[in-house]
């Protein structure tokens, strides 16, 4: 079975502070993705990364990066010097690669505050 | 960008109504979903569908949900006989269906069965 885990339910920082926000994850499959989506107080869900299971280097776009570690199954997305427009629920995300009409499976999310 | 589009974005129904939500994929996409997200809750997946059958759907997909393409634009979902506990956004995604490639999400419809 599948499965993310967000242990962080809320998080609130200062603006200019680093945050990193955690996801652990579960699969019996060898090949994999792994996705961070942002759900902002509007509502709608905007994408933010993709990362398959073969490839383990770091990424960083802007103020966001991205920890992928097969070793432990956790995806972590930090954002440094965050602001108040990042304040938005994060979902971290889970799909198989072998079937290309599988569901992704989200975790529960992270609440971010960011306050000035 | 090309967009995911539900309609309506917000629906009010009595509880044991029918509704229908309505979406329009992305015009080249192969792959349909339909997800939910009960207030404050994670985004549950209900249903997939591709070439015009279901090819997958979880346990809150049960007899009272079906979903059909009856056009082969616009993508529903409905609800036979609203419960209260169906209250929920409820988002519709697509994807061309290269392996991993991302959902496209639209902006949901925000049901509530009063």
């Amino acid at each position: 079975a599948q499965k993310v885990t967000q242990a962080q339910t809320e998080i609130s920082v200062v603006e200019k502070e680093d945050v990193t926000l955690d996801c652990v994850y579960e699969t019996r499959d060898t090949t994999y993705y792994l996705f961070w989506y942002k759900q902002p107080p509007s509502g709608e869900l905007v994408f933010l990364i993709r990362r398959n299971s073969f490839d383990e280097q770091n990424e960083i776009s802007g103020r966001y990066s991205w920890n992928f570690q097969k070793s432990t199954s956790s995806f972590n997305f930090t954002i440094t010097a965050s602001q108040v427009v990042d304040s938005a629920v994060y979902f971290c995300a889970l799909s198989s690669f072998n079937q290309a009409g599988t569901a992704l499976i989200f975790g529960k999310g992270t609440t971010l505050s960011v306050s000035s | 960008e090309p967009e995911v589009t539900q309609t309506p974005s917000h629906q009010v129904t009595q509880m044991g109504q029918e509704v229908i939500l309505r979406c329009v994929p992305i015009s080249n996409h192969l792959y349909f979903y339909w997800y939910r997200q009960i207030l404050g809750q994670k985004v549950e997946f209900l249903v997939s569908f591709y070439n015009n059958e279901i090819s997958e759907k979880s346990e809150i997909f049960d007899d009272q949900f079906s979903v059909e393409r009856p056009d082969g634009s616009n993508f529903t979902l409905k609800i036979r006989s609203t419960k209260l506990e169906d209250s929920a956004m409820y988002f519709c995604a697509s994807r061309r269906g290269v392996d991993g490639e991302k959902l496209f999400f639209g902006s949901g419809t925000q049901l509530s069965v009063l």
